[in-house]
């Protein structure tokens, strides 16, 4: 069975300029949530999405935004790129379920801002 | 307010010196505690879901056990291979998202 998949998995943009970042799901999973990884905070979770709409939303500013679409494959897309935002984006996916979800993540996307 | 604190944030173990790794939390209605295995430049690996205090997994050299404040991940007689960091995390009722502590990088020198 495969795994989360992230795309693209490297990436290099410069200040001012926006990116958007792909997950596909593992297949039957309707809940797709990101996560930013950066050595100084840590895991933050950014939002989570099921059945194409944003149900939880993390502490972070606008720029931040997200979709999933029909098949719940997702993106995300940062606008307006800050130095800031270099980080490991992580997506994950989880089978909702009466006991609780665990969430299976993807390898992630390297992003620099330079 | 929520929170989840790893302890050590580091640990050093010789191969077959066993350990343990802490979580404790501070959270209103824990639905589930996770832990997670990351290696460097990768996305974190499943291990374990605790669901109540007193609960116990085990996997390979790897037991986690939940109380209603802590976690603890018990490593027997590591390997060089379990070097990695491992990350708790929770979840609350009513929310689908996760809070993780801050991680312990476990290095086992042979």
């Amino acid at each position: 069975k495969a795994g989360v998949t992230q795309t693209p998995r490297y990436l290099i943009k410069t200040r001012g300029q926006q990116v958007t970042l792909s997950c596909s799901p593992i297949s039957g999973h309707r809940s797709v949530s990101w996560y930013q990884q950066t050595p100084g905070q840590g895991l933050q979770f950014l939002f989570e999405y099921f059945s194409e709409t944003q149900r939880n939303k993390g502490n972070f500013p606008g720029r931040f935004s997200g979709r999933q679409f029909s098949n719940s494959r997702s993106e995300m897309n940062v606008s307006t790129l800050e130095l800031g935002d270099s980080a490991l984006y992580l997506c994950a996916s989880s089978l909702e379920g009466p006991s609780g979800n665990t969430i299976y993540f993807g390898e992630g996307s390297w992003l620099t801002v330079v | 307010e929520d929170q989840v604190t790893q302890s050590p944030e580091a640990l050093r173990l010789q191969e077959g010196e066993s350990s343990s790794l802490n979580c404790s939390y501070t959270v209103s209605g824990l639905r589930g505690l996770f832990w997670y295995r990351q290696d460097p430049g990768k996305g974190p690996e499943f291990l374990f879901t605790l669901y109540s205090a007193g609960e116990e997994k085990e996997k390979e050299r790897l037991k986690a056990t939940l109380t209603k404040k802590e976690s603890f991940l018990h490593i027997t007689a590591p390997k060089p291979e379990d070097s990695a960091t491992y990350l708790c995390a929770v979840q609350i009722y009513n929310f689908n998202k996760f809070y993780f502590g801050s991680g312990t990088k476990l290095n086992v020198k042979p």
